[in-house]
Parts: structure tokens; sequence; C-alpha cells
């Protein structure tokens, strides 16, 4: 059963750094690509960033790029979001999503963590 | 960027119905279009990838179609189970873009 567990949200102030973990299990890890999706309270889903399975590849929406960084670490079956001078807009409930198959960045997300709360408030 | 309107934004039908969401790409994306499934409180579910293929475990009831940059996502008869709001996602290329939803309420 494919497990995606996040941590590592809570609260900043603006300006401030958060590092997020997804330990994933059930799979093998370093053959999908992984996604981080993000919901602001009451709104819809924004998606955020991917990763391919190596590592290689990475891509960031518009609204994050230049302050996240996606990487992954495939010896802990770990994914992982760096965010920087984080803004209010930020505030929201960051899922990592596993691609559906093996191949490379261009996937559909069939499995999805819970989530963990990010709040940027002043 | 590639805009995925979605249309409507939210609906009210009634039990058994047949409900069309729809969702334009501003731009041409071959079929790499999915629909996704959130039930109140949930994390999202992938109903559909592919802009037709029906994922495992789904209900046949839940379908997808395309005709050229419109994507429908159908929903033969509507069941109590079926509240949720609805999305479609454009997979293809550096930039993943969600729809901004349909929520389905039952009448």
């Amino acid at each position: 059963e494919v497990q995606l567990l996040e941590s590592g949200g809570g609260l900043v102030q603006p300006g401030g750094s958060l590092r997020l973990s997804c330990a994933a299990s059930g799979f093998t890890f370093s053959s999908y690509a992984m996604s981080w999706v993000r919901q602001a309270p009451g709104k819809g889903l924004e998606w955020v960033s991917v990763i391919s399975g190596s590592g290689g590849s990475t891509y960031y929406a518009d609204s994050v790029k230049g302050r996240f960084t996606i990487s992954r670490d495939n010896s802990k079956n770990t994914l992982f979001l760096q965010m920087n001078s984080l803004r209010a807009d930020d505030t929201a409930v960051y899922h990592c999503a596993k691609g559906l198959q093996t191949t490379g960045t261009t996937n559909a997300l069939d499995n999805w963590g819970q989530g963990t709360l990010v709040t940027v408030y002043s | 960027d590639i805009q995925m309107p979605q249309s409507p934004s939210s609906l009210s039908a009634s039990l058994g119905d047949r409900v069309t969401i729809t969702c334009r790409a501003s731009q041409g994306i071959g079929d790499y279009l999915a629909w996704y499934q959130q039930r109140p409180g949930k994390v999202p579910k992938l109903l559909i990838y592919s802009a037709s293929t029906l994922q495992s475990g789904v209900p046949s009831r839940f379908s997808g179609s395309v005709s050229g940059t419109d994507f429908t996502l159908t929903i033969s008869s509507l069941q109590p189970e079926d509240v949720a709001t609805y999305y479609c996602q454009r997979y293809n290329g550096a930039l993943k873009t969600f729809g901004q939803g349909t929520k389905v309420e039952i009448k």
C-alpha cells in the first residue's frame, strides 16, 4: 500500500523559511516523479512543483519560482520542499503526491498525502 | 501559461441525474488531462487520466471525453457519494495547472 506522510509545517513569519518533508513507502520511490500541491483554506488546488524520479528535472509554478526548491533523497525515500521568503499567500495545506506512471514528470497524480499546514502570519 | 477554466463553478442536481463538467484548455494539450474528486475534508482522488482513461477502482458512472481543447467529465447517474468538488489538471509541459474546481451538490 502506498503511503505518503508529510511533515514540517507550522507557523512562520513573512520572510521566513520552512522545510517540508514527505516520507514515502509502498512503492519504488526512485522510479516515480513526485509533486507538491497546495490548497489555501477554502480555496482550490494549486500545483506547486514536480521533480523527476532521478531528481534531474524540476519544475515550479510561477508563484513560487526562485523562492521554493524541490528535492528528493532516493536512499531515504523522502521528498522535500525548501520554502524561503515566505509570504502570507503561501498559507495552505501542502500535499505531496505520486506520479501515476514511471514516465517522467508528465503524469497524473494517483496517490496523495494528507498534507501539512503552513501558516504565514505577521 | 496555459489556463484551464472550468465550468460551471458549482451545480446542484438530483439523484440519478446526468452531470457534465467542462474544462477548456487555452492551447492544445493533447490528451494530457486528469480529473480529480475531492470530497469534503478529504484528499483529492484521481478519477480519470489521459482525458478518458478510468483510474482503477473508480465507478463506471464516471467518464471523460475530449474534443479539441474541450474536456468533459460526465457522471451518468449522480449518487449521494458524488457530492464533492471536481478539478481538472493538465499535466504536460512544465506547468501542471489545475482548473478552479466545480462544486457538485444534491438538489
